[in-house]
């Protein structure tokens, strides 16, 4: 079955720090990975995604996330975090062999930048 | 995205009321979803619909009923409501992937905070 596991609710990071939120996934085929935030009462905004090629993307706002196949994670990097990151970040997949192209979410994690 | 509506944003109702979230799109994407979000559980997929005579339920649809209406319009049901449907729904949609890679894009709406007393 397919999954996506952000393992920490919370991360706490100071401003000009750089930053990092975990997510590591579980497909069966080759997967499709997106990075997602969500602002205090706003809807998702795509950051990034990625399909297939360089294992570093780049996305919206400074973002980027390294697909490694071999620990199955797609963790999402900013070398320098701003106040104004302070958001909740998802993860999804989708396996490319799923013809419904649904997406599998994870649970979120709360990024919190402390000036 | 302001290209996503959705209405109301904010509802208070009562057990056993019928309640229409409706969505309204001008990206003129053919796919549209329906999402509810819940604290420490991420986004679950109630219904998608990949154009206005495909509708298609998602991992959560029982209790829920939806309408596309037309490409732009899609609404959620909730029949008869309960209070564990309390939640926050978004709408999404993306455009279909006519050549490879198929991994479209979703773009959220501000979302619907329901409150089911």
């Amino acid at each position: 079955a397919q999954s996506v596991a952000q393992p920490e609710d919370q991360v706490n990071v100071a401003e000009g720090n750089p930053l990092t939120v975990k997510c590591t996934y579980s497909v069966s085929g080759n997967p499709y990975l997106f990075w997602y935030v969500q602002y205090p009462n706003r809807g998702l905004q795509f950051l990034l995604k990625y399909i297939t090629g360089d294992n570093l993307v780049k996305g919206s706002y400074g973002f980027e996330a390294e697909f490694n196949k071999s620990q199955t994670s797609f963790h999402l990097k900013k070398p320098s975090a701003l106040v104004s990151d302070s958001a909740l970040y998802f993860c999804a997949v989708r396996d490319m062999r799923d013809s419904n192209y649904q997406l599998i979410w994870g649970a979120g994690t709360k990024l919190i930048i402390k000036p | 995205d302001a290209d996503v509506t959705q209405t109301p944003r904010n509802r208070i109702t009562k057990t056993g009321k019928r309640i229409m979230l409706e969505c309204s799109q001008t990206k003129g994407h053919d796919r549209m979803y329906w999402y509810r979000q819940d604290p420490g559980l991420g986004l679950r997929l109630i219904y998608y619909s990949f154009d206005v005579k495909d509708i298609n339920k998602g991992e959560i649809s029982d209790g829920y009923s939806v309408s596309r209406q037309a490409q732009a319009k899609f609404s959620l049901s909730l029949e008869s409501a309960i209070p564990n449907q309390t939640a926050l729904y978004f709408c999404a949609t993306s455009e279909r992937q006519n050549s490879r890679p198929k991994a479209d894009t979703q773009y959220f709406g501000p979302g619907t905070r329901l409150t089911v007393l």
